[in-house]
């Protein structure tokens, strides 16, 4: 167990709709980082949050947005989603950022119909 | 922009034989982590390298850090069927972005 929680583990919807994608970080982690698997492929890096303030930015979609709140949980919201949206999306943690290993979650898994 | 590319995709080993897989950057890194993720897990991190040349180890494995800081290896001796993942390097490019490379797939026959 990381310490990492993410919820819901699994999600189903369809084309268009909208999904929230929740993180609760390690206790005393302050940095959430947010990652997307799709099947077979590596681990693309989506955004950082460090103490509620956006630190750093992947290939993150414009239709996607996040926020970490003051009590660091995160969430990670998908709009307008297309079926190449399909994948597992990770949520992981650190203490900082940067140079700190990162304890990931589980894992959602987001299936689009 | 910036790739993390990993050789090989796929390896197969029987069990007992020595794997090794490759990272290579196309740009300086500050430091470098070692990721395993087990089929159907998540990522678990393993170490991080931070100095040019560095080697670390841990029991059958051995993680090294290129000189020139772009490139790293892990080698694992005589492999067991408990090794089976996949496993990814991580990049740190800039001071907070981590580029994670394409992985390496292990399977080990028993």
């Amino acid at each position: 167990d990381s310490g990492v929680t993410q919820t819901p583990k699994h999600l189903i919807t369809a084309t268009g709709q909208r999904v929230t994608l929740r993180c609760s970080p390690r206790s005393g982690d302050l940095s959430v980082y947010w990652y997307q698997q799709s099947l077979d492929q590596g681990l693309q890096f989506l955004i950082q949050y460090y103490n509620g303030e956006e630190r750093a930015k992947g290939n993150i979609l414009e239709r996607f947005s996040a926020q970490q709140f003051p009590d660091l949980h995160s969430e990670l919201n998908l709009s307008s989603l297309e079926l190449g949206d399909s994948a597992l999306y990770f949520c992981a943690s650190s203490v900082g950022g940067g140079d700190q290993p990162q304890h990931f979650g589980d894992g959602t898994r987001l299936s689009i119909l | 922009g910036q790739q993390v590319m990993q050789i090989p995709q796929y390896q197969h080993v029987q069990e007992g034989e020595d794997f090794t897989t490759y990272c290579n950057s196309s740009t300086t890194l500050s430091n470098i982590q070692w990721y395993k993720q087990r089929p159907g897990g998540h990522p678990v991190f393993l170490i991080q390298l931070v100095k040019s040349g560095e080697v670390k180890k841990q029991k059958r494995l051995t993680f090294q850090f290129g000189e020139a800081k772009k490139n790293s290896s892990l080698h694992i001796t005589a492999t067991q069927t408990t090794d089976v993942g996949t496993y990814f390097c991580a990049g740190l490019s800039g001071t907070y972005k981590y580029i994670f490379g394409t992985g390496t797939r292990l399977k080990v026959l028993a």
